[in-house]
């Protein structure tokens, strides 16, 4: 069982609506990181937090460090959002990485 | 673009052939990575170097050879691979080696081994 699980693998929205993609983790961590693959592989870091809430534009990403849960959720989703999203758990001085979930966003 | 600069994007090679992936990266970071993504699982650690030492090694092969030169250089040396090493390989920097610093990552060298 890998020790960080996302949910769901696959989600395809239409343009405008509210996305929620979870992680959830079963180890202790120092960051949690959201990163974005499009595809032909480059990976953009997201965010990377500790605690709390981070918004950046239309993306936010929340934890719950007592859950050992976060949750990226996109604002009027467009089509280029369309990725794959990751999240990675750091603990140990290595990142843990989630298998990723797809998002489609059709116009 | 993140700043981190891998080279080829895309790389054939039969199971005898010799070849190096390369990275660089022109942000000051300290630390380096290489990282492993196959088909359907999730990115998987290789290397760590912090300071040009390598601090971690995460059980890869001996047919994948790390070398970091300076701490904006860092290579990964393939010989005699295997179809199932067939991948995307990462290559990625963070300020320090800490998992509480943002990571940054390349474009990734698509990898065929034939």
């Amino acid at each position: 069982k890998n020790e960080v699980e996302q949910s769901p693998q696959n989600l395809t929205a239409q343009e405008g609506e509210f996305i929620t993609i979870n992680c959830s983790y079963s180890v202790g961590i120092s960051a949690l990181h959201w990163l974005q693959q499009h595809p032909g592989g480059g990976i953009v870091s997201l965010f990377m937090l500790s605690s709390g809430k981070k918004k950046h534009g239309r993306l936010i990403a929340t934890i719950n460090i007592q859950e050992k849960h976060s949750s990226l959720h996109i604002t009027a989703s467009h089509p280029r959002d369309s990725a794959v999203y990751i999240c990675a758990v750091g603990s140990n001085y290595k990142l843990t990485f989630g298998k990723g979930t797809l998002l489609t966003v059709n116009p | 673009e993140t700043g981190v600069t891998q080279t080829p994007r895309h790389l054939v090679m039969g199971m005898t052939n010799k070849k190096s992936l390369k990275c660089e990266q022109h942000l000051g970071h300290n630390a380096m990575y290489w990282y492993k993504q196959s088909a359907k699982k999730p990115l998987e650690l290789m290397f760590v170097y912090n300071f040009k030492e390598q601090t971690e090694n995460n059980s890869v092969p001996s047919r994948f050879s790390p070398e970091c030169p300076n701490s904006s250089h860092l290579f990964l040396h393939l010989h005699t691979l295997q179809p199932e090493d067939s991948a995307l390989y990462l290559c990625a920097s963070s300020q320090e080696w800490q998992m509480n610093t943002e990571a940054f990552f390349g474009q990734g060298t698509r990898l065929t081994v034939v």
